[in-house]
């Protein structure tokens, strides 16, 4: 069981929005502001989305979008596109001692 | 531009060690952590534990105590990740991740191209 909750598929057609949650406790998502989230394609290494809860890294399209409520993170793709099709990750840090925990994934479908 | 390299699939058998290396080029070595994350066949992904090469201790998930070590060499840019006790489940895809910060904080901008390690009999 992964420490963090996330919903194990959601869809949406293209053009559309989605919006993918993560739930944690007050010891991870809830008591930090170092939640990131990752892109992951068959077969490639995870890309990172979005970090600091908000922020995205350079050469991400502003179509991805960060947000926290309490102990629940939550990453919106909209505008949907087929290359968006994909596994989505989220990852906590958790204290010091152990500072990293991951989500179980949410396999994202363009239908 | 960083980049971490990571060393080629290994065939183990069950019982076995395995130590799996990361070779970084483009940045400053020591300045960031490094974790690693493993990835089972079909599954999600698993954060092993990290180390700051600058203090050079690492920080290890409970799930993997006693049987991973994390090391790192700055003189050749390098972190490895050693695990024992090798047994079938921990047939993987083997990844190292820069963190974006010189703390583990989970967030990864930088990821190894992943080894796979088979344990099989």
């Amino acid at each position: 069981q992964s420490a963090l909750t996330q919903p194990r598929s959601v869809s949406g057609s293209p053009g559309q929005s989605v919006t993918i949650s993560c739930t944690g406790t007050s010891s991870d998502v809830g008591g930090y502001n170092y939640v990131s989230w990752y892109q992951q394609h068959p077969g490639k290494a995870p890309k990172l989305m979005i970090y600091d809860v908000s922020k995205r890294p350079s050469g991400v399209p502003d179509r991805f979008s960060g947000s926290k409520s309490g102990n629940t993170a939550s990453l919106t793709i909209s505008g949907l596109q087929a290359e968006d099709e994909a596994d989505y990750y989220c990852c906590s840090y958790a204290g010091s001692y152990t500072p990293v925990v991951f989500g179980g994934g949410t396999k994202l479908t363009v239908l | 531009q960083v980049q971490l390299v990571q060393s080629g699939a290994e065939v183990k058998k069950p019982g076995s060690s395995v130590k799996v290396s990361c070779k970084a080029s483009g940045g400053t070595f020591s300045s960031y952590a490094i974790s690693w994350v493993r990835q089972a066949p079909g599954q999600g992904l698993e954060w092993m534990g990290g180390i700051i090469p600058i203090f050079g201790t690492a920080n290890y998930a409970q799930k993997f105590q006693g049987r991973v070590t994390i090391t790192t060499d700055e003189s050749t840019s390098t972190a490895y990740m050693e695990l024992s006790s090798l047994r079938s489940e921990d047939t993987a895809v083997y990844y190292c991740a820069r963190d974006c910060y010189d703390i583990l904080t989970g967030c990864f901008d930088y990821w190894g191209q992943g080894t796979l390690v088979t344990v099989s009999s």
